[in-house]
Parts: C-alpha cells; structure tokens; sequence
C-alpha cells in the first residue's frame, strides 16, 4: 500500500518570505512520481510541481522548489518570495504511473502581508 | 481548450435520491477517474477507467456507479444518495500513451460540491 503524510495541517508566512511545506511517503516501489497540487479557494486543482522518482536532480519552477529525499521518502516543497496568490490548500501526492494517486490530507498556506 | 469538464457544480440531494455527475474531457485521455474530497482526508479515489468499455474500483466505490460508453464521457451515478456522500467531487484525466507518453499527472475540472440531506 502507498500512503501520503502531510504532517502540517496550517502554515502560515509572511509576504516575500520563504516557506517549506513537508510531505512524507511510503511505497514499496522504485519507480514513481511525486507531485504537489495547488487548490485555490476557486476549488481548481493546479499542478504546482512534479518529481520522477528515478531523477537525483530536484525539480524546480519558478519560484517553486522540491527537496526529494529518496531514501528518507520525504518530498518537502518550498515557496520563495511568497506571494498572496499563493495562499491555498497543497496537496502532496504519490503516483506509481498505474491507476491510483494517492494523496496527503493538505496544508492550508496563508500568505500575510 | 475545455479540458475537463464537469457538470453540476453545485447539487443538494435528499437521502435516498439518485443523481448523475457528468464529466466530459476534450485532450483524448486514455485515463479518466473520479475522486472525492473531504476535510483532512485529501482526495481519495471512487472508481477509475483505462478506456472505452473498462472500468475498475478505486478506494472508496460504495454507492457509486461508472461506465465509460466513449472515451470523452465518464459519468458517476449515485444510486440512493446517503449523507456520507456529501462531499467534492472530482473528475480527472491523464494521458497514457502518445506523444510524450504518460507523465502521471492528472488534470483536474472544477469539482462538483454535493450535499445529501
């Protein structure tokens, strides 16, 4: 079984600043993906980032970063220079490229200005 | 470009009642499932298909039913609707095969926010 743990159920941070949220996994696989999901207060799922398990190299868009942990099986996303835009609820999910992505429960990120 | 589209975006039910969710994708997507969105849960998955004619169970299927006539359409029908079924729903889609082949991302429409009474 593959299991998601967002052990951060609220973060909060200040406007230009930066912010990690954590993520931790389990899976029995070698192969995967990882992604964090973006939900405004619009409901839309927006994919912020994604990571291929079998690639050492972190991925990185724009301001956003991921630290990948394989062996620790940790997947933590950072937010620099914080925007208001960016205040939602960031889902971290695990896919083993089958049928089934599983999902953490979610940190809701508040931006304060 | 639609994307994936799902309609109602707002339903109340009473118990006992029967609905349908409608999604529509306009990408070609092999893939296509439903999932559903509850507070501290994240999403958990309903039902999915791989296409046209296939359909299996995800981690929650109780009290829902799929079919997958074509591979634009994947319905979820709500046979006796239950206040436990209040939730979001979501369809989602992913490309399996082609050009660029399967990345595993899933592309989301806006939910569908049902509340049984």
């Amino acid at each position: 079984a593959q299991t998601v743990t967002q052990s951060q159920p609220e973060m909060s941070v200040q406007e230009a600043e930066t912010v990690t949220l954590s993520c931790t996994y389990d899976t029995s696989e070698s192969d995967y993906y990882l992604f964090w999901y973006k939900q405004p207060p619009s409901r839309q799922m927006i994919l912020v980032i994604r990571q291929e398990a079998y690639k050492q190299q972190n991925a990185t868009e724009n301001r956003f970063s991921v630290n990948f942990q394989k062996a620790a099986k940790s997947f933590s996303l950072k937010i620099s220079d914080s925007q208001l835009g960016d205040a939602a609820m960031y889902f971290c999910a695990l896919s083993r490229g089958n049928n089934d992505m599983r999902f953490g429960a979610g940190t809701r990120l508040t931006v304060k200005p | 470009n639609a994307g994936v589209t799902q309609t109602p975006k707002f339903q109340v039910l009473k118990t006992g009642q029967s609905m349908t969710l409608q999604c529509a994708q306009d990408m070609n997507h092999e893939y296509m499932s439903w999932y559903r969105q509850d507070p501290g849960m994240g999403l958990r998955l309903i039902h999915y298909s791989v296409g046209a004619g296939i359909t299996d169970q995800g981690e929650v299927p109780n009290g829902y039913n799929v079919s997958r006539s074509t591979t634009e359409d994947f319905p979820l029908r709500l046979l006796s609707a239950a206040p436990s079924q209040t939730s979001v729903y979501f369809c989602a889609s992913r490309r399996t095969s082609g050009m660029g082949g399967d990345t595993g991302e899933l592309f989301f429409g806006e939910g569908s926010r049902l509340t049984v009474l």
